[in-house]
């Protein structure tokens, strides 16, 4: 999977928006844009993803820049539940890609 | 609907006793993965498999780590002779089939720690 790079940590006051960036300078034509998260003891969570378009989910927002170098998650209104660790990777769209491979992430640390 | 099921969620066991972790993925997912994850690190992967059939086992890490999958559906993951370097949360995920479009749905993990 290509590289990418995000802060290693950030902080948010609870009940306001909150965006992580991340940048993907090498992403190839075809790589999807994947992000995961990881609340403290528990198991990796999928939160969204996208290829070119900005997508919206339950769980938060992908905005895509248009050259897609780089790429923010958006969440709307943190809760003390969004404190995690947060993954961006990038996907390449074939089969031969399956295995999930973290980098260091950003720390999402959310005050009340 | 149902997630991605483990169990046991805990087990303790003496060095040299063999270990079977199970997992129940989502209904209908026909990709499967193993990883493992030691305290404070990231994720290794272990092994997939799409249907019944594995085609990557080059995750696994000794010939003491064994995984099957029957009618394309439940998972075991065995691990012979435990040694105490086998010490980590194993995590299952599935994805409706395997590739990049696709995301992967996690189990909340077994935690193995070997004595």
């Amino acid at each position: 999977d290509a590289k990418t790079t995000q802060p290693n940590s950030m902080e948010s006051n609870e009940e306001e928006p909150v965006h992580l960036p991340c940048n993907h300078s090498t992403i190839s034509g075809t790589d999807y844009i994947h992000w995961y998260r990881q609340l403290p003891s528990q198991g990796p969570e999928y939160v969204i993803h996208g290829l070119t378009s900005n997508v919206n989910n339950r769980m938060a927002s992908l905005a895509i820049a248009e050259d897609r170098k780089s790429s923010t998650l958006i969440l709307h209104r943190a809760t003390l539940r969004d404190a995690a660790v947060y993954y961006c990777i990038l996907r390449e769209s074939g089969a031969g890609s399956y295995q999930l491979t973290f980098g260091k992430g950003t720390k999402l640390s959310v005050i009340p | 609907g149902a997630g991605v099921s483990q169990s046991p969620s805990n087990k303790v066991t003496e060095k040299g006793k063999d270990v079977e972790l199970r997992c129940d993925p989502i209904s209908g997912h026909t990709a499967l993965y193993w990883y493992r994850q030691s305290l404070g690190q990231g994720l290794e992967f272990l092994i997939y498999f799409q249907g019944n059939s594995a085609p990557d086992k080059s995750g696994l890490p000794s010939d003491r780590f064994s995984a099957e999958r029957t009618g394309g559906s439940v998972s075991t993951l065995t691990i012979q002779r435990t040694q105490q370097e086998d010490s980590a949360v194993y995590l299952c995920a599935s994805s409706r089939t395997s590739g990049g479009p696709y995301e992967q749905y996690f189990g909340p993990g077994t935690r193995l720690t070997v004595t």
